[in-house]
């Protein structure tokens, strides 16, 4: 059964390059969303995507979009690379916790992008 | 404007003993409160859930509790074993749907003393 699987693992890009990061959901999750981790801090919330469309936005730079594919999978994408993007970018489809009645997500591994 | 802070930065606790994680919000409108666990190289785990409407939820090990008065959530974790040697995220969100934006705090690193 697999999990949220990401792509590449590990990426080092030069200031000014351009980034593509995927994502594929858990089968059967619709959602998927997308956060960053710099070393030392929580996840900050980037995008929002459910059946294909964006249902919420973080407050980043229009440097960073994304997208949901028909198959759910998505792509993250970063333009004109700072060195203050350097992070883990984790990526989470959810799923309804039954317990809870709530919901709870489940992380992929992340992308770890190295700006140098 | 830090709504969720998780005020600890580290902990450390003899193994058998309880680990006592603590966390702090200032937004009202959150509702739905959930802990993660982290180990390094790898993305943050589900641990345990609690929505606004109850004040303790229990999970084994694990039970968090919820003051809504207070905007003060704990995580108990008895006894304390070294695999949950960890950092321990507490994030909060606005509703319950799937998918909803999870604002996390800064984490807690717990260092369980064989």
């Amino acid at each position: 059964d697999a999990g949220v699987t990401q792509s590449p693992t590990h990426l080092i890009k030069t200031r000014g390059q351009h980034v593509t990061l995927r994502c594929s959901p858990i089968s059967g999750h619709k959602s998927v969303s997308w956060y960053q981790q710099v070393l030392g801090q929580g996840p900050q919330f980037i995008f929002q995507y459910y059946e294909k469309e964006e249902r919420g936005r973080g407050n980043f730079p229009d440097r960073f979009s994304a997208r949901q594919f028909p198959n759910y999978s998505s792509e993250l994408n970063v333009n004109a690379l700072l060195l203050g993007d350097s992070a883990l970018y984790l990526c989470a489809s959810s799923y309804t916790n039954p317990r809870e009645g709530g919901y709870g997500y489940t992380f992929g591994s992340g992308t770890r992008l190295t700006v140098v | 404007d830090q709504q969720v802070k998780q005020n600890s930065p580290s902990l450390s606790v003899q193994e058998g003993r309880i680990s006592i994680l603590n966390c702090d919000y200032t937004n009202s409108m959150f509702d739905y409160f959930l802990w993660y666990k982290k180990y390094p190289a790898e993305g943050p785990t589900f641990l345990i859930s609690i929505s606004s409407i109850k004040d303790k939820n229990e999970d084994g090990r694990f039970t968090v509790f919820l003051n809504k008065s207070a905007k003060h959530l704990s995580l108990h974790i008895v006894p304390s074993q070294p695999g949950d040697s960890a950092v321990y995220f507490c994030a909060a969100s606005v509703g319950k749907a799937a998918g909803n934006k999870l604002t996390f705090g800064g984490g807690t690193r717990v260092l369980v003393k064989p």
